[in-house]
């Protein structure tokens, strides 16, 4: 059964700073990973794709890595602005749903 | 012009009731899905229709049956509502055989009192 953990659970970070944030998974045999935002009171806004074949994915100050073999992917995200404060989660899919982690709540201060 | 779009956004209701939810997507997709997040935010699929079939049923109880006239539209009922079944609910669609993204809609919070 696959399991997708996200660390941390909550991070804050002053503006400016480069952050990483983390999603593992217990079942490495995925075909992609998804990256997504959500706002308070707003669904789910797909960041990233990345496909089993690919390392990583970028768009604008979003870069995901994507490690099958160590069931690791992370989401860095450039020069952090107060705009990018949001809960960010990881998805994989399996027998035709997402499995999602339990997100990471970012808040960027100015 | 929302891709996914769900209705009501909120709704508030006394223990034993019966009420709805409706969801339409444009993007004309084939897939759509109904997903709940609790109280913690853990995001957990409940069901899943293909061109109008059902294809996931994630172990929930019979008082929730989902409903699609067509493949644009994937409806929730809810029949002798529960404390418990308070939640946000979402409505999410996707391109099958692909690897297109899911889109979803903003959300339906539910309050059961």
């Amino acid at each position: 059964k696959q399991e997708v953990t996200q660390i941390p659970a909550a991070l804050s970070v002053p503006e400016g700073e480069n952050l990483v944030l983390n999603c593992s998974f217990t079942d490495s045999a995925i075909y992609n990973l998804q990256w997504f935002r959500q706002d308070p009171g707003k669904g789910l806004t797909s960041l990233l794709l990345i496909q089993s074949s690919q390392r990583e994915q970028t768009s604008g100050r979003l870069n995901a890595s994507l490690d099958k073999s160590s069931g690791r992917s992370t989401l860095y995200i450039a020069a952090s602005q107060p705009g990018d404060s949001a809960t960010y989660l990881c998805a994989v899919p399996q027998g035709g749903k997402l499995i999602f982690g339990q997100g990471t709540e970012l808040s960027v201060k100015p | 012009d929302t891709a996914v779009s769900q209705t009501p956004k909120y709704l508030v209701t006394q223990m034993g009731n019966d009420k709805s939810i409706k969801c339409e997507q444009n993007l004309g997709h084939d897939t759509m899905y109904w997903y709940k997040q609790d109280s913690k935010k853990f995001l957990k699929i409940m069901f899943s229709y293909n061109n109008k079939e059902l294809i996931i049923n994630e172990t929930v109880p019979n008082r929730f049956s989902p409903k699609s006239p067509d493949k644009a539209h994937l409806n929730l009922h809810i029949n002798s509502l529960e404390l418990g079944d308070s939640a946000v609910y979402f409505c999410a669609s996707s391109q099958s055989g692909s690897d297109s993204p899911l889109h979803f809609g903003n959300g339906t919070r539910l309050t059961v009192t």
